[in-house]
C-alpha cells in the first residue's frame, strides 16, 4: 500500500535548540494533514493540523509547513524541551477515503 | 473521564484462541477508527465506521470482524489468531469522517504465543 515518510528516524536535539521534523506523502488528492506525537506506552496525541489550502500554521512552539509541489510536510517545534521526547507522526487524509500514516520520528531531547 | 477506552490494555494468549478487544468514546464522535501498530512503530489503519456503518475496510484478514453496536462503541473480535497478528491495537474516533483529528485510545497490546 501507500507510506508516508521515510523509515522511522532518530532526531536527536539538544534541550533549548528548534526541532525539524520531516515527513513526505505521496497522495498528491490529500486535503488534510496531521501531526501526532505519541509518548511511550500511549495512544497518538494531536499536535497540529493544516489543509491543503494553506501552506503555513502555527501552534503553540509548533509550526507546520505544507509543500504541496514536492508533497513535503515539516514540523518545527521551537525551544525544544525533555517533555518533547516521543515519536511523531505525520498522516495524510485523502477527504476521508484514506488515512495515512507515516512511520515515525523518534525525538530525543538531550540535557 | 477518559474520552477514548480500550479494554483489555494487555492480551496475552495461544495461536488458534477467538479474542476480542472493546472500544468505547464518550466524545459524541461519529466516526470511529481501528488501527494496528507494528514492532517498528508502523501505524496502519485497519477499519473505520460512520454512525456504526463500515466506511473503510482495508486489506485486513476476514480473522477480523469489527462490530459497532451504537456509535459511542466499536469492538474488534479476532478468530483464529496468529502470531502475526501480535501488535498493538489502537482505537481512534473523530467528529466525522473526513478532515478531523482522531482521538486515540491507550492502545491494547496483543501477544499471541
Amino acid at each position: 500500500g501507500e507510506s508516508v515518510g521515510l523509515h522511522l528516524p532518530t532526531l536527536s536535539v539538544q534541550e533549548g535548540d528548534n526541532s525539524i521534523i520531516n515527513c513526505a506523502y505521496s497522495n498528491s488528492a490529500s486535503d488534510y494533514f496531521i501531526w501526532y506525537k505519541q509518548e511511550s506506552g500511549k495512544g497518538p496525541q494531536f499536535i497540529i493540523d493544516i489543509r491543503s489550502n494553506m501552506d503555513k500554521r502555527q501552534g503553540q512552539r509548533v509550526t507546520v509547513l505544507l509543500n504541496k509541489t514536492v508533497k513535503h510536510l515539516s514540523l518545527q517545534i521551537a525551544a525544544t524541551q525533555p517533555g518533547d521526547s516521543a515519536v511523531y507522526f505525520c498522516a495524510e487524509d485523502n477527504y476521508g477515503q484514506n488515512f495515512v500514516f507515516g512511520p515515525g520520528t523518534r525525538l530525543s531531547v538531550l540535557p | 473521564d477518559t474520552a477514548v477506552s480500550q479494554t483489555p490494555k494487555y492480551l496475552v494468549t495461544q495461536m488458534g484462541n477467538d479474542k476480542s478487544i472493546k472500544c468505547e468514546q464518550n466524545l459524541g464522535h461519529d466516526t470511529m477508527y481501528w488501527y494496528k501498530q507494528d514492532s517498528k512503530k508502523f501505524l496502519k489503519i485497519m477499519f473505520s465506521y460512520n454512525n456504526k456503518e463500515l466506511i473503510i475496510n482495508e486489506t485486513v484478514p476476514n480473522r477480523f470482524s469489527p462490530k459497532s453496536p451504537d456509535k459511542a462503541h466499536l469492538n474488534l473480535h479476532i478468530n483464529s489468531l496468529e502470531l502475526g497478528d501480535s501488535a498493538v491495537y489502537f482505537c481512534a474516533s473523530s467528529p466525522g469522517t473526513s478532515g478531523y483529528e482522531q482521538y486515540f485510545g491507550p492502545g491494547t497490546r496483543l501477544t499471541v504465543t
